[in-house]
């Protein structure tokens, strides 16, 4: 069962515009949410982070947000350059468990 | 100055034939992880372990077996591959038990492929 869900495998946008990537929860329990980014041939690494406490995290261009009560989160970029062009990860946390990721979404941004 | 480096990067070998992959960091992190990202993509806990010791253990075939010999290292043991188990392997390593406030450093993966 898909505990974190992301359901558009792929994103396409110009260059200056805003990314939204979603991602959806089932499991109330989480209580952490994070995002990360991944290149070809690397691994994934951290972009931003959010506590269930909070709805809203912004570092530079990047903003998470927390719907709990709709079990939704999102990540916004703004401005998209072309490095942002990755897969982004969503994963959720809660007491005893690793990280549970989402499949991932494709982001390309056009120059 | 790899933080967390796994060999090998890409390992090819028939059904049934035993292999290993590596993973060391070099952070100073008490828990490390292996995660699997299978066809689908998806990455999936396989086993945690915190200070040598396993925490976490996911259904996993017991085909695979991890192994810690100290806290900068966890190996990654698998006995009569299937072609199943074709998939991208990623160590992990955090500061902390809980991901909740740290975040996990991931290694380059290791690609391996069952013929």
């Amino acid at each position: 069962d898909q505990q974190v869900k992301q359901n558009s495998p792929s994103l396409s946008v110009q260059e200056g515009r805003i990314s939204i990537l979603n991602c959806d929860y089932t499991n109330s329990m989480f209580d952490y949410f994070l995002w990360y980014k991944k290149y070809p041939a690397e691994g994934p690494t951290f972009l931003i982070s959010i506590s269930s406490i909070k709805d809203k995290n912004e570092d530079g261009r990047f903003t998470v947000f927390l719907n709990k009560s709709a079990k939704h989160l999102s990540l916004h970029i703004v401005p998209s350059q072309p490095g942002d062009s990755a897969v982004y990860f969503c994963a959720a946390s809660k007491a005893g468990t690793a990280l549970i990721f989402g499949k991932g979404t494709t982001l390309s941004v056009s120059s | 100055d790899t933080a967390v480096s796994q060999t090998p990067k890409y390992l090819v070998t028939q059904m049934g034939n035993d292999k290993s992959i590596k993973c060391e960091q070099n952070l100073g992190h008490d828990t490390m992880y292996w995660y699997k990202q299978d066809s689908k993509k998806f990455l999936k806990i396989m086993f945690s372990y915190n200070n040598k010791e396993l925490i976490i253990n996911e259904t996993v075939p017991n085909r695979f077996s991890p192994k810690s010999p100290d806290k900068a290292h966890l190996n990654l043991h698998i006995n009569s591959l299937e072609l199943g188990d074709s998939a991208v392997y990623f160590c992990a390593s955090s500061p902390r038990t809980r991901v909740s406030t740290g975040e996990l450093f991931f290694g380059e993966g290791s690609r391996l492929t069952v013929l």
